[in-house]
């Protein structure tokens, strides 16, 4: 049932070299999220495209960017990995009026 | 900006036992609160949620409680089995939209 895919699932990257995630989803959601994930902590929003409109969250760093095509498909583009960066990345979708949030599997992102 | 705190951080109990997580939340116009799993590695998800026109919401060995007055909700597992191990996220927002999450509580039961 892997409705919000996420895109590779484990991703290794070298410190300073531009890096992209893929998120897709097969829901017709008109939300879809960033988050961040670090060992045992909480997901951090890092930002959320509501339709065509981004929104960033105010300490989302700029060195993260995010593009949503279209109603499908959104990605995460990180400029310049951090060796702070390393984490796992979640996607997670959701549409207004209907309570819940699907995740994606997630990316975990190593930098090297 | 709604801020959700989660206690405790760590919970163990023997198998059998009945675990509680609670949580408080800060903004009076969250309405949706959702309780999610998230085993080692995998993606979170969602084992039950609580809107909040209603006070209480089971299902089988999960229970979810709500006072809006004292802003806080609790989840309650009971006759806790070894598949229940794993990180429970509770998370509050205004409708459904922008879900924000508490700090997580690592529940281990013991066999």
């Amino acid at each position: 049932d892997a409705m919000v895919i996420q895109n590779p699932r484990y991703q290794v990257t070298q410190f300073g070299k531009p890096v992209t995630l893929s998120c897709s989803q097969t829901l017709n959601h008109n939300v879809m999220y960033w988050y961040q994930q670090k060992s045992s902590q909480a997901p951090k929003l890092l930002f959320h495209y509501y339709d065509k409109d981004f929104n960033n969250e105010a300490d989302t760093p700029d060195n993260f960017q995010s593009r949503r095509p279209n109603t499908s498909f959104c990605f995460l583009d990180i400029r310049s990995p951090g060796l702070g960066d390393a984490a796992m990345y979640l996607c997670a979708t959701s549409r207004v009026g209907q309570y819940g949030y699907t995740f994606g599997s997630g990316t975990r992102l190593t930098v090297v | 900006g709604e801020n959700v705190e989660q206690h405790p951080s760590t919970l163990s109990v023997q198998e059998g036992d009945s675990a509680v997580i609670k949580c408080t939340y800060s903004d009076s116009a969250s309405n949706y609160f959702p309780w999610y799993k998230q085993e080692l590695g995998k993606r979170p998800q969602l084992i039950i949620d609580i809107r909040s026109n209603v006070g209480e919401k089971k299902d089988q060995r999960i229970a979810v409680t709500l006072n809006k007055t004292a802003k806080h909700f609790s989840l309650h597992i009971t006759e806790t089995q070894p598949e229940d191990s794993a990180v429970y996220f509770c998370a509050a927002s205004e409708n459904d939209y922008k879900l924000s999450f508490g700090a997580g509580t690592t529940v281990t039961v013991r066999a």
